[in-house]
């Protein structure tokens, strides 16, 4: 099995620029979960899908960042135009529907400068 | 968002001591309480977890002790190891809702 997998490792891009990010979870995991973890702080929940349907959003700055899951596998993280505060590690995460069990990717390292 | 507080925020252990850490939740909902290592450049892996109506869990050298009614809970390592140094979180779920605490970086000295 081969995890969750995210691409890309690190990004280092200037401010105003867009990014995008792509996770690939585990085959079966109808659930994946996007997490932003600043600098010696937990992860915090950016969005949630069930399937391609995204269920809990509340959490993700709808004016500048933007996620889509087609066809409920594979997901991708957009930032435009990004900030010097969205410097952070961009982790996702993938789980059966109704299980407690996480399997978490490497996380992709973004850098604003 | 941070619903759950962890403390200490870093923890040094000799090699062979207990390492312990703290968490306490104020969200009566919250029903699975995970604990989670994360090594440098990698994403946190599920350590051990444990539900409200059980008051201790055991794994190896890894327990879980949980207070139901002051809203605690704590990771206690035992014969810690240079091995387990990395970044602990402990974290909180209701539904598939996790909230993550500030983690511990814990070294373990040889």
């Amino acid at each position: 099995e081969a995890g969750v997998v995210q691409s890309p490792r690190y990004k280092i891009i200037e401010k105003k620029q867009p990014v995008a990010f792509w996770c690939n979870p585990i085959s079966g995991h109808n659930t994946l979960y996007w997490y932003r973890q600043n600098l010696g702080q937990g992860p915090e929940l950016l969005i949630r899908y069930e399937n391609e349907e995204a269920v809990d959003d509340s959490q993700l700055p709808k004016d500048r960042f933007s996620a889509e899951r087609l066809k409920g596998v594979d997901s991708t993280l957009k930032i435009q135009p990004a900030e010097l505060g969205d410097s952070a590690v961009y982790l996702c995460a993938s789980s059966l529907t109704g299980s407690r069990g996480y399997t978490f990717g490497s996380g992709t390292r973004l850098t604003v400068v | 968002q941070q619903q759950v507080k962890q403390s200490p925020q870093s923890l040094i252990v000799q090699k062979g001591g207990i390492s312990i850490i703290n968490c306490a939740y104020e969200n009566t909902a919250f029903d699975y309480f995970p604990w989670y290592q994360q090594f440098p450049g990698k994403g946190p892996a599920l350590l051990i977890a444990i539900r409200p109506d059980v008051s201790e869990k055991k794994e190896g050298r890894f327990t879980i002790s949980f207070n139901k009614s002051a809203k605690q809970f704590s990771l206690h390592i035992m014969d810690s190891q240079p091995g387990d140094s990395a970044t602990y979180f402990c974290a909180a779920t209701w539904g598939n809702d996790m909230r993550f605490g500030a983690g511990t970086r814990l070294t373990v000295k040889p």
